[in-house]
């Protein structure tokens, strides 16, 4: 049973453009959210995180959003840069360092 | 922040053999995780590595599979035994520096390829 989702498994943004990435979650116990950014032949590195307890957290060009009452959260990527191109995580915990994590989600950005 | 290597970065090996996998961080950390990405899945936690006492375990992971030595507060060794293809996954390792619960730091990880 996957608590945390990430339907698209890649996604190809134009460069400028805004990326968006998608997660949703089953467990409504989650209270704390978090992005990484993986880079083939290296582990993944935190992007930026939001509590349960806001709906937005902004970070330079990434924002988090986060819909408690649809249990889904977002990463928008403005403007998106050649760089950006990397798998990136979506995670969720309870309150403890366990994270569970998402399937990943690839993007590409065209120059 | 924390600076984690792993030794070593992939490896081929047959069915039936065991690897040991060692994660080095350039600072002491309270935790210290073992985690595995099998092809198109998510992050799985193997177990937190408890240093001078047994690895904590998840569901699913045994310590005679999966055993792990954490002999001080920078290093870590986690064994993959008794192979078989069905091993074949990235491991990684990661820490929690103590300052910040919630963010997590990995290593590079290592592909193992099981034939």
């Amino acid at each position: 049973d996957q608590q945390v989702k990430q339907n698209s498994p890649s996604l190809s943004v134009q460069e400028g453009r805004i990326s968006i990435l998608n997660c949703d979650y089953t467990n409504s116990m989650f209270d704390y959210f978090l992005w990484y950014k993986k880079y083939p032949a290296e582990g993944p590195t935190f992007l930026i995180s939001i509590s349960s307890i806001k709906d937005k957290n902004e970070d330079g060009r990434f924002t988090v959003f986060l819909n408690k009452s649809a249990k889904h959260l977002s990463l928008h990527i403005v403007p998106s840069q050649p760089g950006d191109s990397a798998v990136y995580f979506c995670a969720a915990s309870v309150s403890n360092y366990q994270l569970i994590w998402g399937a990943g989600t690839k993007l590409i950005i065209k120059p | 922040s924390a600076v984690i290597s792993q030794k070593p970065s992939r490896d081929i090996c047959q069915r039936g053999t065991s690897l040991t996998i060692q994660c080095q961080v350039d600072s002491q950390v309270t935790m210290m995780f073992w985690y595995r990405q099998q092809p198109g899945q998510s992050l799985t936690l193997i177990a937190t590595a408890n240093q001078g006492s047994e690895a904590t375990y998840e569901s699913g992971f045994v310590i005679d599979k999966f055993p792990i030595s954490r002999p001080n507060l920078t290093f870590s060794t986690l064994t993959v035994s008794n192979m078989s293809p069905e091993d074949s996954s990235i491991y990684l390792c990661s820490v929690i520096p103590s300052e910040n619960y919630n963010e997590q730091f990995f290593g590079p990880g290592t592909r193992l390829t099981v034939l």
